[in-house]
């Protein structure tokens, strides 16, 4: 089973509100990750945790604040987000990201986000 | 520099015709990993193939192949008797470890999609 679920599906939000995405894998992947995606662009990396620990955040606004609560679940908290952070959001998972190049990064489905 | 290019932006097949998808990458690193993903409308990134740089065997699965290329740095995919159901946008992404810091990270190409035409 490669299953990555994501929820929810869409998203809309005002630019003063607080939402949540959420993650989870149960294929007992130790590497999670974060993912924006504009619209005809290839999925950019935001943020990197490996064994529960955040080891890469590549410069992402700190109005975006994920969180790994345990292997399984990872959470992407939205505050005060701007009509350009508008995008899909993927979140994808690995058996482990120190292992190596060779890990196989398997993705959900996305949450379609739109800011107002 | 861009380290993953796949040039062609769009590609209109009718059904049932062949078509190659090209990837050329751009590396330093003597050991490192090329994916192909696709991209149905939905949203969802579905792995299709991992090849290390050590392997260089062509690869088939059903009606999909793939021809990597060292000496061209290439790495295509060809669907054979292309269906309806193809109709996504395919990435080819590079898997290698950065000379100046060491982190592993997975460069997705600018990708191309692909409509099938019944």
């Amino acid at each position: 089973d490669t299953e990555v679920t994501q929820t929810p599906k869409h998203l809309v939000m005002g630019m003063t509100n607080k939402k949540s995405l959420k993650c989870e894998q149960h294929m007992g992947h130790r590497a999670m990750y974060w993912y924006k995606q504009k619209a005809k662009k290839p999925p950019e990396l935001m943020f990197v945790y490996s064994y529960e620990k955040l080891s890469i955040n590549e410069s992402v606004p700190s109005r975006f604040s994920p969180e790994c609560p345990n292997s399984s679940l990872l959470n992407l908290h939205l505050h005060a987000l701007q009509p350009e952070d508008s995008a899909l959001y993927l979140c994808a998972s690995s058996q482990d990201e120190v292992g190596g190049l060779q890990e196989t990064q398997y993705f959900g489905p996305g949450t379609r986000l739109l800011v107002l | 520099a861009q380290k993953v290019t796949q040039a062609q932006t769009e590609i209109s097949v009718v059904e049932k015709e062949d078509v190659t998808l090209d990837c050329v990458y751009e590396t330093r690193d003597t050991t490192y990993y090329l994916f192909w993903y696709k991209q149905p409308p939905s949203g969802e990134l579905v792995f299709l193939i991992r090849r290390n740089s050590f392997d260089e065997q062509n690869e088939i699965s059903g009606r999909y192949s793939w021809n990597f290329q060292k000496s061209t740095s290439s790495f295509n995919f060809t669907i054979t008797a292309s269906q309806v159901v193809d109709s996504a946008v395919y990435f080819c992404a590079l898997s290698e470890a950065d000379r100046d810091t060491g982190r592993r990270a997975l460069t997705f190409g600018s990708g191309t999609r692909l409509q099938v035409q019944p």
